[in-house]
């Protein structure tokens, strides 16, 4: 069945510095892929999404591209701020169900 | 912002009594979904609904019951709440299965 796996955090950054968090995913079909962010005491957010192979994503300065020759989704950011301290979880469609399947998230904290 | 509103915000409660949070939205979608999250395992399906008196099960219904008898509301009971139901429990809804989901903001439920 479709499954995601996304890297473990938590990923401690300086402000400014480049962001990658890695996502991997196994599936039939063409599923669409997620991303989404979770703030401190928040509901998950959709940060960007791809619904078709070489398709990118982008949001806030995030961009993420749908590789189906690596089956991955890899979140990047060139400079990140404070501000984007969160936990970020990538997601596909769809799993047995018809629902979406989400990754275990990834906490990121931005130093000043 | 999707109008997705959860009831209680925090709710303390013993062992063994009954427990009925609340999904409240305003946007007419047709799926609504429970989640709970707990550390170290992401996000998690409980119960799922595709429309009025429509529900099915997730990856973690043992526990808990749902329903949903207008469009606009989802319950979730806990019929003898454990401790180990303490967590943080979220509803999305979306349009359509598989595709963005749009989530509340979250009860946090300490069962003692």
């Amino acid at each position: 069945g479709n499954s995601v796996t996304q890297m473990e955090g938590p990923v401690t950054l300086s402000e400014e510095a480049f962001l990658t968090i890695n996502c991997t995913y196994t599936a039939t079909g063409y599923p669409s892929l997620f991303w989404y962010v979770q703030y401190p005491g928040e509901g998950l957010q959709l940060l960007l999404k791809a619904t078709k192979a070489d398709d990118k994503g982008s949001n806030k300065g995030f961009e993420a591209t749908y590789r189906k020759e690596t089956t991955s989704f890899h979140l990047e950011k060139g400079s990140v701020q404070v501000s984007d301290s969160a936990v970020y979880f990538c997601a596909l469609s769809r799993d047995s169900q018809g629902n979406l399947i989400f990754g275990k998230g990834t906490k990121l904290s931005v130093k000043p | 912002d999707a109008g997705i509103t959860q009831s209680p915000r925090h709710k303390v409660t013993e062992t063994g009594t009954p427990v009925t949070l609340r999904c409240h939205q305003t946007e007419n979608h047709r799926y609504m979904y429970w989640y709970r999250q707990d550390p170290g395992h992401g996000l998690r399906l409980i119960h799922y609904s595709y429309g009025v008196k429509d529900t099915d099960k997730g990856e973690v219904s043992d526990g808990y019951s749902v329903s949903r008898s207008k469009t606009e509301d989802f319950l979730l009971t806990l019929e003898s709440a454990t401790s180990s139901q303490t967590s943080v429990y979220f509803c999305a809804i979306s349009g359509d299965q598989g595709e963005t989901q749009y989530f509340g903001p979250g009860t946090r439920l300490l069962v003692l």
